[in-house]
């Protein structure tokens, strides 16, 4: 069964520092999602985005994070000068295209673990 | 504001029967999904309601009242398995945005 695949697994960076967290969607996926999950806290959305841009964001989601679509196969979430708070599970996910995206189930990466020295 | 809540943990016994309620305030409504999640693993998904009833899918089934606000997913013949953390989560936009409740630890004693 076709998955969502997230590197690296977990990441340890200083405080300041930026990083980029890699996504690949399953393929005939159109939709595509970040989500955070701060350890012991719930599942937090961040960002959707459909057709190469942006399409909703949370308050969290401010200009200290971005994402991009590379190529056909990517996506990526960028994170700038990251803070301690900045600790967390960070999930993508993709739903399929041919339906609207609110009813199709969303399949989730098995995360990277973002660790803030 | 939006409000997703659930009970916190529940523990049964393997083979028997588990119902898990949520309640939801949000600003939209598009479908309410249920994922399973074990601990430091991602979300799977379970169950989707959009419309008032029950969706029976193998061991587990979920019901969904809109008018209420409320939504319950049944866990039948226990598996020791099945601890994990079930987590109700409401699709609020077009867009497909989930707004997730805080989670459910069952716990599955022999």
């Amino acid at each position: 069964e076709p998955e969502v695949t997230q590197t690296p697994s977990h990441q340890v960076t200083q405080m300041g520092q930026e990083v980029i967290l890699r996504c690949v969607p399953i393929s005939n996926h159109l939709y595509f999602y970040w989500y955070r999950q701060i350890l012991g806290q719930k599942v937090e959305f961040l960002v959707s985005f459909y057709n190469n841009e942006i399409s909703e964001k949370s308050e969290i989601f401010d200009d200290q994070f971005s994402v991009e679509r590379p190529d056909g196969s990517n996506f990526t979430l960028k994170i700038r000068s990251t803070k301690l708070e900045d600790s967390a599970m960070y999930f993508c996910a993709s739903s399929p295209s041919g339906a609207l995206p609110h009813n199709q189930p969303q399949h989730f990466g098995d995360g990277t673990r973002l660790s803030i020295l | 504001g939006q409000n997703i809540d659930q009970p916190t943990e529940m523990t049964a016994t393997e083979g028997a029967i588990v119902q898990i309620n949520c309640t939801y305030q949000t600003s939209g409504f598009n479908g309410l999904f249920w994922y399973q999640q074990h601990a430091g693993e991602a979300p799977t998904f379970l169950s989707y309601n959009v419309l008032d009833g029950l969706e029976e899918k193998g061991r587990f089934s979920s019901f969904l009242s809109r008018s209420k606000g409320y939504s319950y997913l049944l866990l039948k013949e226990l598996q020791m398995k099945d601890s994990a953390s079930y987590l109700c989560a409401v699709s609020t936009d077009s867009w497909g945005k989930l707004q997730f409740g805080a989670g459910t630890q069952v716990v599955v004693t022999p």
